[in-house]
């Protein structure tokens, strides 16, 4: 079953606009991980956030993450056509198990 | 991060059948599990694969339809079962190394069942 929400579940934005993607999740965690993913292949891991941590940058990536509202986003500033993709947020416990958000379709247009 | 490689990569099968799909890493993890894409959807966890032991498998995935070997800690097999139409699907091997929780997953075996 899927941990929470992401919205929008599509979006839409010029190259250099900003992109913010946001998650939502139900239950505790230890981590929240964000992945990409190109039409259908396989996921690359963009950034992991650990519960006790607020905002965490790696490169053009922003991530903040909200544990009271149970809720993170994901900002990619200065976007590229080659940004578009299907973003997805991921929910860690200490097992390492990982239950994913329904995911954002990034488009980014030249 | 890990090297991550999944044999086939994609296959076409026919209904009744069965697939085993291979998931290789270049190190020694301590965690494997599977997951299963739908078209259009997000990511399932079908099972963490336990070296040496029983998988441990998610609610809605059982052992039959789905066995899951481990035996050392750079490899795993999934294998699908008396396959359906429903089962096309990617299937992802995923790893977690060190005690960062950071998980890599594999290039994803791209499943069609007729």
């Amino acid at each position: 079953s899927q941990q929470g929400e992401e919205d929008p579940q599509a979006l839409s934005i010029q190259e250099g606009e900003n992109a913010t993607m946001n998650c939502s999740y139900k239950t505790s965690i230890n981590n929240l991980q964000w992945y990409r993913q190109n039409s259908g292949r396989g996921l690359v891991h963009l950034i992991l956030i650990r519960s006790n941590e607020r905002e965490k940058h790696s490169g053009r990536l922003r991530v903040t993450l909200d544990t009271s509202k149970k809720s993170s986003s994901l900002l990619i500033t200065a976007s590229r056509a080659a940004d578009t993709a299907s973003y997805f947020c991921a929910t860690g416990n200490q097992g390492g198990k990982l239950i994913f958000g329904q995911g954002t379709e990034l488009s980014v247009k030249p | 991060s890990a090297v991550i490689s999944q044999k086939p990569s994609r296959d076409i099968c026919q209904r009744g059948t069965s697939l085993t799909i291979q998931c290789q890493v270049d190190s020694q993890v301590t965690m494997m599990f599977w997951y299963r894409q739908q078209p259009g959807q997000s990511l399932t966890l079908i099972a963490t694969a336990n070296q040496g032991s029983e998988a441990t498998y998610e609610s809605g995935f059982v052992i039959d339809k789905f066995p899951i070997s481990r035996p050392n800690l750079t490899f795993s097999t999934l294998t699908v079962s008396n396959m359906s139409p429903e089962d096309s699907s990617i299937y992802l091997c995923s790893v977690v190394t060190g005690g960062s929780y950071e998980q890599y997953f594999g290039p994803g075996t791209r499943l069609t069942v007729t």
